[in-house]
């Protein structure tokens, strides 16, 4: 039972355009959550998070959005470049667990940014 | 760039064979993990450690074990790999939250492809 859901195994977008990541969560207790991106033959990066008191975060093109009520966080690049190509994971964690070793991850989207 | 080493980058292995895949930090954290990526999975928690020779198990732990006798250091080892351990494994570090920093991300090593034949 997959408690954190990246339903879309792939997504392209033209370049300057924007790209709409999704995740889908299912645990009530998650309260914070992050998103990674990975390059090939690279380890994931930490790229953003969001805590649940918050429903927007932003940093630089990226802005996460989360809608507790919904269970569901979405990832908005804005404007897409060519070197955002990469595999995003979305994760969430409990707030009481204090490292990280709570994090679920889904399974993924693989962004494709066309020039 | 977190100071995380994996090693090896890349092994083939066969049936049977025991394999140890090492992790070794520079950034004194005190919690490690072990993580293996599949298509469809993403990314699954093996084991990890809170410090040294404290390790737990995670979602996927059997057929795994680790160990820890250094800050430095967390080894994963596959006693009698199997195919289904054919996979690309990432070593993981955090630091743990205090006071209203409770939630910290973790930081990732480069990750070691393992095939088992």
């Amino acid at each position: 039972d997959q408690q954190v859901k990246q339903n879309s195994p792939s997504l392209s977008v033209q370049e300057g355009r924007i790209s709409i990541l999704n995740c889908d969560y299912t645990n009530s207790m998650f309260d914070y959550f992050l998103w990674y991106k990975k390059y090939p033959a690279e380890g994931p990066t930490f790229l953003i998070s969001i805590s649940s008191i918050k429903d927007k975060n932003e940093d630089g093109r990226f802005t996460v959005f989360l809608n507790k009520s919904a269970k569901h966080l979405s990832l908005h690049i804005v404007p897409s470049q060519p070197g955002d190509s990469a595999v995003y994971f979305c994760a969430a964690k409990p707030a009481y667990s204090g490292s990280a070793r709570q994090l679920t991850f889904g399974s993924g989207t693989q962004l494709t940014v066309l020039p | 760039d977190a100071g995380i080493t994996q090693s090896p980058r890349h092994k083939v292995t066969e049936t049977g064979t025991p394999v140890t895949l090492r992790c070794h930090q520079t950034e004194n954290h005190r919690y490690m993990y072990w993580y293996r990526q599949d298509p469809g999975h993403g990314l699954r928690l093996i084991h990890y450690s809170y410090g040294v020779k404290d390790t737990d198990k995670g979602e996927v732990s059997d057929g795994y074990s680790v160990s820890r006798s250094k800050t430095e250091d967390f080894l994963l080892t596959l006693e009698s790999a199997t195919s289904s351990q054919t996979s690309v494994y990432f070593c993981a570090i955090s630091e743990e939250g205090t006071g209203t920093v409770m939630n910290t991300e973790a930081f990732f090593g480069q990750g070691t492809r393992l095939t088992v034949v």
